[in-house]
């Protein structure tokens, strides 16, 4: 992988419901990996930094999880909200450019 | 919230003028970014600063420049502006440590239409 990849790029959830979508990146000189929710008419917010194999962070439903080895990350959302709905950027260290991101639809 | 501030927030120019966005902050962070943001495409790299006159290319550069004359601002020119850079650019900063640890922190992004 040469560029941060996130997938898939839209998802419908139901409200309830929980959910999860992925972040690649490049493993090699791995740094840190962010994760970032982008609300509409609203800037990016940041989530979650992360730096270490093997770590979990969490932020209320929303939480993360790394693997540096194999170069992704998975973001999850438990008993989805529709506040929710937003889309979810990660980001690798290098020159700090971001995936395309995972829109998230939570419908009530 | 981080104290960052954008101007303009909206303007639209025609094709072949200078454009120049500012991007201020108060928050004395050393790092400054300026993506772009485009329909599938999510935010885009352009120019990065890591210090008072100290910066380098992003992923999508060509047709802009940049400039970091104090530590609180950042301003990207787009020489002759053109269609192509239609977009909404948003301004970052960031206080990370050598190994990108430091969250980005955005202003509320500029509107620009290049007719």
């Amino acid at each position: 992988i040469l560029n941060v990849e996130q997938s898939p790029q839209s998802l419908h959830v139901q409200e309830g419901d929980s959910t999860n979508f992925t972040c690649s990146f490049p493993s090699s000189n791995f740094y840190a990996l962010h994760w970032y929710r982008w609300e509409t008419a609203k800037s990016p917010e940041a989530l979650f930094v992360m730096t270490l194999n093997g770590d979990e962070k969490k932020k209320g439903r929303i939480s993360a999880t790394l693997n540096t080895k194999e170069g992704y990350s998975y973001l999850y959302i438990k008993g989805s909200q529709p506040e929710d709905s937003a889309t979810y950027l990660c980001v690798r260290d290098y020159k700090l450019s971001f995936g395309a991101g995972t829109t998230v639809t939570v419908r009530a | 919230d981080a104290g960052i501030t954008q101007s303009p927030r909206h303007k639209v120019t025609e094709t072949g003028t200078p454009v120049t966005l500012r991007c201020h902050q108060t928050e004395n962070h050393r790092y400054m970014y300026w993506y772009r943001q485009d329909p599938g495409h999510g935010l885009r790299l352009i120019h990065y600063s890591y210090g008072v006159k100290d910066t380098d290319k992003g992923e999508v550069s060509d047709g802009y420049s940049v400039s970091r004359s104090k530590t609180e601002d950042f301003l990207l020119t787009l020489e002759s502006a053109t269609s192509s850079q239609t977009s909404v650019y948003f301004c970052a900063i960031s206080d990370r440590t050598e190994r990108n640890t430091g969250e980005l922190f955005f202003g509320e992004g500029s509107r620009l239409t290049v007719l």
